[in-house]
Order: structure tokens, then sequence, then C-alpha cells
């Protein structure tokens, strides 16, 4: 069975700060996502990652993956306010032929305080 | 593209009632998936459609939940007998799947309550 865990599963950071999430599963994939969620709100994508090495960068976020480890990870650049969200990252099983549904991480709650 | 919408977007019902959700995904997508997220947990995998085939049910719909895609657009959840475990947020997701990416895109969500 596929497992998806994420650490920390809560973060407060200050503004300026540097922080990594980290995303491990259990299993081999070609494909990892990241998503975003606002409190109440449905999930934005992020990121998509599709072999070992790849890496991608949006303004202050920085993901990265490492397949031979099955790890991901998820760097942030000198926080700020309008980071503080949920996120996600989520494990495409389409190579086991099935369908691409997605299996996700518990989630990162990240605050950032000024 | 008006992006994937749900309605209703909140729903309390009595425990036992049956609710009916829907999802209209972006058009000219062809998989529409469901996923239920209770709160502090990511989303999990209910169902999903290639067109109006239904591909996969997860173990954790249980035999209360039915889904359907009929003309391959819309879709629609139903839940009958409703129990107080059945209240999350019930997301509903739409993709054209291309190599190498198979990006799902969300609607907002419907929340449901069973008192």
């Amino acid at each position: 069975e596929l497992k998806v865990e994420q650490n920390p599963l809560f973060l407060s950071m200050q503004e300026g700060k540097n922080y990594t999430i980290y995303c491990n599963y259990s299993t081999t994939s070609d494909r990892l996502y990241w998503y975003r969620q606002d409190p109440g709100k449905s999930l934005e994508s992020l990121f998509v990652l599709l072999s070992n090495g790849a890496v991608k960068q949006e303004g202050r976020l920085m993901a990265s993956l490492d397949t031979k480890a099955r790890l991901s990870t998820l760097h942030i650049t000198a926080a700020v306010h309008d980071l503080s969200a949920t996120y996600f990252c989520a494990v495409d099983l389409a190579i086991y032929n099935q369908g691409g549904k997605l299996i996700f991480g518990q989630g990162t709650e990240l605050s950032v305080k000024p | 593209d008006t992006g994937v919408s749900q309605n209703p977007r909140h729903k309390i019902t009595k425990r036992g009632q049956n609710v009916t959700f829907r999802c209209d995904p972006i058009s000219e997508h062809n998989r529409l998936y469901w996923y239920r997220q209770t709160l502090g947990q990511g989303p999990e995998f209910l169902t999903y459609f290639q067109n109006e085939a239904q591909l996969e049910k997860s173990r954790l719909l249980s035999d209360r939940f039915s889904a359907e895609r009929p003309k391959g657009s819309f879709s629609t959840l139903e839940i009958q007998r409703t129990e107080q475990g059945d209240s999350a947020m019930y997301l509903c997701a739409s993709s054209f799947p291309t190599r190498p990416t198979d990006t799902q895109y969300f609607g907002p969500g419907t929340r449901l309550t069973v008192l």
C-alpha cells in the first residue's frame, strides 16, 4: 500500500526566514505534485515533478524530487505572510495502471508571522 | 475555461437523509475524480471516471455511495442514508491526461454536515 508522509505537519515561521517541508513516499512513482490549500478553499496546483533531480521554482517556493530516495522537498525562501496555507504533496499511481489517482500526504500547515 | 464547479457549496442534512452533489469539470477534460477530505487530513480518493465510464472505486466508498457521469460531462455523487461519519468536504477534480503530466484541477468542494 502506498503511503505518503509529510513533515513537519505544522510549521510556524517568521517572515524572512527559510524552511523546508519534506515529503516521503513508500513506492515507485513517476509523478509527484505539490498543492496549496487556503482555509476553507480548494486545492491549487503548484508544481509537477516528473523525473529524478527535477527542480521547479515559482517565486519564493522551490520543489525538488529525488526518486531514488523517494523524497520530495518544498523549500521556502524568505517567507512572507501570503505564503500561510496548508501544503500537500501527492503521488500519482498512473504507472500502476491506476488511472492517475492521487495519494496525498497529511499536509503541512504553514503559518508565517511578522 | 471557467474551472471546475461544484454545487451546492454547503449542505446540512439530518442523519438518514439522502444527498446529491454535482460537479461540472473543465470542458474537454475527460477524466473526473471525486475525493473526500476531513478536517486536518489530505484528500482521499473515492472514485474516478474516464468519459462516462466509472473505472475505479475506492474501498472507502460504501454501498451507500454512488456516482454517475451519464454523458461524460458533469458528474453526481449521491450518498444514501447519511451518517455522521459522512461529514466532510467532497472535492471534485478533472484532468485531460497527456504525458508527461496529468495535473488534476480541483473544484471548490461541497462541505457536508450530517446532524
